[in-house]
């Protein structure tokens, strides 16, 4: 299985800053990735389609870059509304798999 | 508008089967991919399987033989059996929908806990 290594865990920010969220593939996975946003007790939500591609709805403020193994979510000037926990999920090879998450915190 | 509705026993006995079914509007179930993901205790999210528009099915090998994923399409509801489960079980259970290339999950029901308990 392929394992997506998400860092770091918590990013610890200011509204307004702007952030990156790294994940990782342990083999080279094209650009077969997607990120999801899940705030507590929702439900995730797509963000970030085959790693840069947008989706309707999403604010700009979040963009996505990456191919082969390293990967990147960045969030341009955060506001407190994306304080949540971010997943990326690989598509490359079944089975489809997860990383662990990043939380995204108020500091 | 596309929504999905899971719904099932939020409590199941260890080595009885875990049976959700995840109730789809405003799209029909003959269109696209259908999933199941569950998010462990502690944030682990597993894709579980899923079912195409056609009716065809693919599962993660980590449950071996204990998942099935059905539908009905007279109902648009595509349902999940996981068998002989045990505390490890224990989640809360997403149905979503994918994209004609199977990915990504565009739309998620709004979950539903499980807990595996004698």
């Amino acid at each position: 299985d392929i394992v997506l290594t998400q860092s770091p865990a918590t990013l610890s920010v200011t509204p307004g800053e702007s952030v990156s969220l790294s994940c990782r593939a342990s083999q080279g996975i094209s650009t077969s990735i997607h990120w999801y946003q899940q705030k507590s007790n929702e439900s995730p939500r797509l963000l970030i389609k085959y790693a840069s591609q947008s989706i309707s709805g999403i604010p700009s403020r979040f963009s996505g870059s990456g191919s082969g193994t390293d990967f990147t979510l960045s969030i341009n000037r955060v506001e407190s509304e994306d304080f949540s926990v971010y997943y990326c999920q690989q598509s490359y090879s079944l089975p489809y798999t997860f990383g662990a998450g990043t939380k995204l915190e108020l500091k | 508008e596309v929504q999905l509705q899971e719904s099932g026993p939020g409590l199941v006995k260890p080595s009885q089967s875990l049976s959700l079914t995840c109730s789809v509007t405003g799209y029909s179930i003959t269109s696209n991919y259908w999933g199941w993901i569950r998010k462990f205790p502690g944030n682990k999210m597993e894709w579980m399987g899923y079912i195409s528009y056609s009716g065809s099915t693919s599962y993660n090998p980590s449950l071996k033989s204990r998942i099935s994923i059905t539908r009905d399409t007279s109902k648009n509801q595509f349902f999940l059996q996981l068998n002989s489960v045990t505390t490890e079980d224990t989640a809360t259970y997403y149905c979503a929908r994918a994209g004609l290339r199977r990915v990504p999950f565009d739309y998620w029901g709004q979950g539903v806990m499980v807990t595996v308990s004698s």
